[in-house]
């Protein structure tokens, strides 16, 4: 069965530096999908950034973007000038043959002005 | 059609009453999938749809939920007997179909259920 850890329950960062954030996996297929979804306060879950196992290159959005370690299963999220807006939930989901997501226990992040 | 909708977004039932819950998807998405979030946790799988199928359903969908999608259009999921184990954010999900699409998942603002 696939698992998702995400070992760092929060993080914190001050405002416009750079903060990274750290997720495993376990599974035993080659073709999967790796996503990072941002969650606000009582607020609805939006897709940050997604990467597909066979691409070697790092997906990169604006400020957003991962290091993808295939080979030790290892997603992290480097968020570059964070800002006050980026403060939520951040989860790291697989996407594997299944179908389904499955997602870790969320990393809290707030931002310090 | 501007995202996932869901109805009603909150719902508070007495013990041992059933709730009913809708989910309306992107209109152009035919992957419809069902998600259990509580307290501090990330969201749990529960079951899927493809089109009006459902393909997958998770061990903890007990046989008090069920969950149908008539038409492939909107789906419903409903909790019998709700106990208050139940209380959780439940979250619906769609996806277009395909290799990279259906993994793409577009979430609703869940509806969130209290169970007295």
């Amino acid at each position: 069965a696939q698992t998702v850890t995400q070992s760092q329950p929060e993080m914190s960062v001050q405002e416009a530096e750079t903060v990274t954030l750290s997720c495993t996996y376990d599974t035993s297929e080659s073709d999967y999908y790796l996503f990072w979804y941002k969650q606000p306060p009582s607020r609805q879950m939006i897709l940050v950034i997604r990467q597909e196992a066979y691409k070697q290159q790092n997906a990169t959005e604006n400020r957003f973007s991962v290091n993808f370690q295939k080979a030790a299963k290892s997603f992290s999220l480097k968020i570059s000038d964070s800002q006050l807006g980026d403060a939520a939930m951040y989860f790291c989901a697989f996407g594997g043959s299944q179908g389904n997501l499955i997602f870790g226990k969320g990393t809290k992040l707030s931002v310090k002005p | 059609d501007t995202g996932v909708s869901q109805d009603p977004r909150h719902k508070i039932t007495k013990r041992g009453q059933n709730v009913t819950f809708r989910c309306d998807p992107i209109s152009e998405h035919n992957r419809l999938y069902w998600y259990r979030q509580t307290l501090g946790q990330g969201p749990e799988f529960l079951t899927y749809f493809q089109n009006e199928a459902q393909l997958e359903k998770s061990r903890l969908l007990s046989d008090r939920f069920s969950a149908e999608r008539p038409k492939g259009s909107f789906s419903t999921l409903e909790i019998q007997r709700t106990e208050q184990g139940d209380s959780a954010m439940y979250l619906c999900a769609s996806s277009l179909d395909g290799v990279t699409g259906a993994y793409e998942q577009y979430f609703g603002p869940g509806t969130r259920l209290t169970v007295t």
